[in-house]
């Protein structure tokens, strides 16, 4: 079993700056098969990122993902009012898949 | 338009049972790897179960022998039954296609979620 730690557990940061959120796993991640999405309240979450560095269908430019192995980040360049939500990592490509246990990013 | 709908959550005593329905449009769930998603007040995601296109089944160990996931082609439809219901079982209970021609366990689309309360 993969765990996922992610980092930092709340961020807070204004609109138009930059954040960094980042994953841990406990062991190297194949294939980079390391995925990111968004929750916000009461809804269900959404695909970001896949493959550690490709953007889902419709996702913005300002959400980048990078890493490999056990380390990975997603940066969102540029802070827009919707963005503040709470973001998970998933490592996939077999089942069981595992999650992280969120980043909140809040409104400073 | 791909879209997913569940239905039949509620409250439930403890070693009760609820069949939770999910509804597909734009796809065909028979054609697709289908899993449950579930999340706990306040808490993360957890994986519950995966139905794949040919028929197999998977289970998380936490409720491996509780819970069985089918399918209805004929409604286009996916199940999540579960018995003997347990407190920690409570969460918003999703159904989520995995994305197609990508490696397993990737959802790229999900539904609104309902929410399972088990309590006395």
């Amino acid at each position: 079993e993969i765990v996922l730690t992610q980092s930092p557990g709340t961020l807070s940061l204004s609109p138009g700056e930059r954040a960094t959120l980042s994953c841990r796993a406990s062991q190297s991640v194949s294939s980079s098969y390391l995925a990111w999405y968004q929750q916000k309240p009461g809804q269900a979450p959404r695909l970001l990122i896949y493959g550690a560095s490709s953007r889902a269908t419709g996702i913005p430019d300002r959400f980048s993902g990078s890493g490999s192995g056990t380390d990975f980040t997603l940066t969102i360049s540029r802070l827009e009012p919707e963005d503040f939500a709470v973001y998970y990592c998933q490592q996939y490509g077999s089942s069981p898949s595992f999650f992280g246990q969120g980043t909140k990013l809040e409104i400073k | 338009e791909v879209q997913l709908v569940e239905s039949g959550g509620g409250l439930v005593q403890p070693g009760g049972s609820l069949r939770l329905s999910c509804a597909a449009s734009g796809f065909t769930v028979s054609s697709n790897y289908m899993s449950w998603v579930r999340q706990a007040p306040g808490k993360g995601l957890e994986w519950v179960s995966v139905i794949y296109s040919g028929g197999s089944t998977y289970y998380a160990d936490s409720v491996k022998g509780r819970f069985t996931i089918s399918r209805d082609n004929s409604k286009n439809t996916l199940y999540l039954q579960m018995n003997s219901l347990r407190a920690e079982d409570t969460a918003v209970y999703y159904c989520a296609r995995e994305a197609t021609y990508q490696p397993e366990a990737l959802f790229d689309y999900w539904g609104q979620g309902t929410l399972v309360t088990v309590s006395s």
